[in-house]
This record gives C-alpha cells, structure tokens and sequence, in this order.
C-alpha cells in the first residue's frame, strides 16, 4: 500500500494568513491526490481532487499543487471557518490511502 | 441532492459481526462510475478506507482487513451493506460511507459522506 505522510502534524496560524501544508506519498501517485477537510464531529468534506481541482463550492482561496510524490494545499487567506484537520487521499491504486492529517489551530 | 446515511449498532461485543447498512438518495448504483465506499475513523485517529462497491458489482477491499469484510449491494433500495466479522475493541470508531466517484482516467475521489455512526466494541 502508498503511504502518504503529512507535514506539520499541526499548524498554528491566525485569520488573514497565507497557511501551506504538504503531503508526500512513498511512491508516486500522478496526480491522483485529493484533499479533505474534517470539523470535529463531522465527515470530511472534499475541497480538491486530481492536485488541483476545486471541487464545487469550495471557495477560491483553497489552492492545491503538486504532482508525483510531493503535494501542498494552500489557503490563501485563513477565514474563521477553516481551523480543521486536513488530510490529503491517493487515489493512483486500491486501496487508497490517507494521511494522518495537519491540524490547524 | 445527494445524501447518505449510515445505519447499525452501536455497541457489539468481541468476536460478533457487525452489520452497516448506508442508505442513500441522490443518484444510483447502476449509472457509470458510480460507487460506495466504508471508511472509517477511530477517535482521535486518521481516516481508513475499508470496501468499494461498484456500479458494476465490483468489491474492493482494504489489504489488512479483507479477509474480515464483505460489502453488497441493493440498487434498487439504494443500499449498500458492509459486514466486519470478529470484531475487536481496536475497531471501535465512527464508520462512514461515501460516495466515490470514478472517473475514465481511473481518478476516484469521495465526494459525498454520511454523518458517521459510532460503533464501540465491548463486552
């Protein structure tokens, strides 16, 4: 199986910033990289599939790059909202894989 | 609207098997690159993936749990059923199902999820 590690474990950062988080996987995954965030209590909620896409609805400032082993999201300007745990999927073999998650607090 | 629900125990105790069962509304089971996913979240813990069904009635399992797992479907009730057998404490966490999406490049992502059930493992 991929293995997918996220770096930081966790984040701390304040409304306005520029935050960046990155994932690298064991082994390379293309493109075939989605990014989810998850509120404690709540599912995950997908915010960019294939590196980069937005998904629909998700706003501007969430930014995903990367291809082959090594990922970043951004988020262009922290709003209230996005403190959350964000983990990144490969979905380049079954079984997809997760990483453990960044922590923004 | 897509939307999806998980339904099950609880609570079961070692060495039983637990039934999920994910009902949903929103799009069908037999349209083209259309699939379910079980993942699930022990507390405090990162997210596993589990088992995918497909439009097409192909399984997928994850490596480590796939000789505990079977997953079904019933796409004319929109449901889709996992079962774990010889449950353990070490799998108490919230189990969630999604929708997965699949596409001609191969890509899938989970766009949709359920609100999660908690299922706790004791005697």
């Amino acid at each position: 199986d991929i293995q997918m590690t996220q770096s930081p474990s966790s984040l701390s950062a304040s409304v306005g910033d520029r935050v960046t988080m990155t994932c690298r996987a064991s082994q390379t995954v293309s493109s075939y990289l989605n990014w989810y965030q998850q509120k404690p209590g709540k599912a995950p909620k997908l915010l960019i599939y294939a590196a980069s896409s937005l998904q629909t609805g998700v706003p501007s400032r969430f930014s995903g790059t990367g291809s082959g082993t090594d990922f970043t999201l951004t988020i262009g300007s922290l709003q209230p909202e996005d403190f959350a745990t964000y983990y990144c999927q490969q979905s380049y073999t079954i079984p997809p894989t997760f990483g453990q998650g960044t922590r923004l607090e | 609207q897509v939307t999806l629900r998980e339904s099950g125990p609880a609570l079961v105790k070692p060495t039983q098997t637990l039934t999920l069962t994910c009902t949903f509304s929103g799009f069908s089971l037999t349209t083209n690159e259309m699939c379910v996913s079980w993942i699930r979240q022990p507390p405090g813990k990162a997210l596993e993936w589990l088992a995918r069904i497909d439009w097409d009635d192909d399984k997928f399992y994850n490596t480590s749990l796939k000789t505990r797992l079977t997953i079904s479907k019933d796409a004319s009730k929109n449901q889709v059923v996992l079962r774990m057998t010889n449950m353990d404490p070490v799998d108490s966490a919230t189990y969630y199902c999604a929708r997965t999406r699949t596409t001609v490049t191969s890509l899938y992502y989970f766009d949709y999820w359920g609100q999660g059930v908690l299922v706790t493992v004791s005697s």
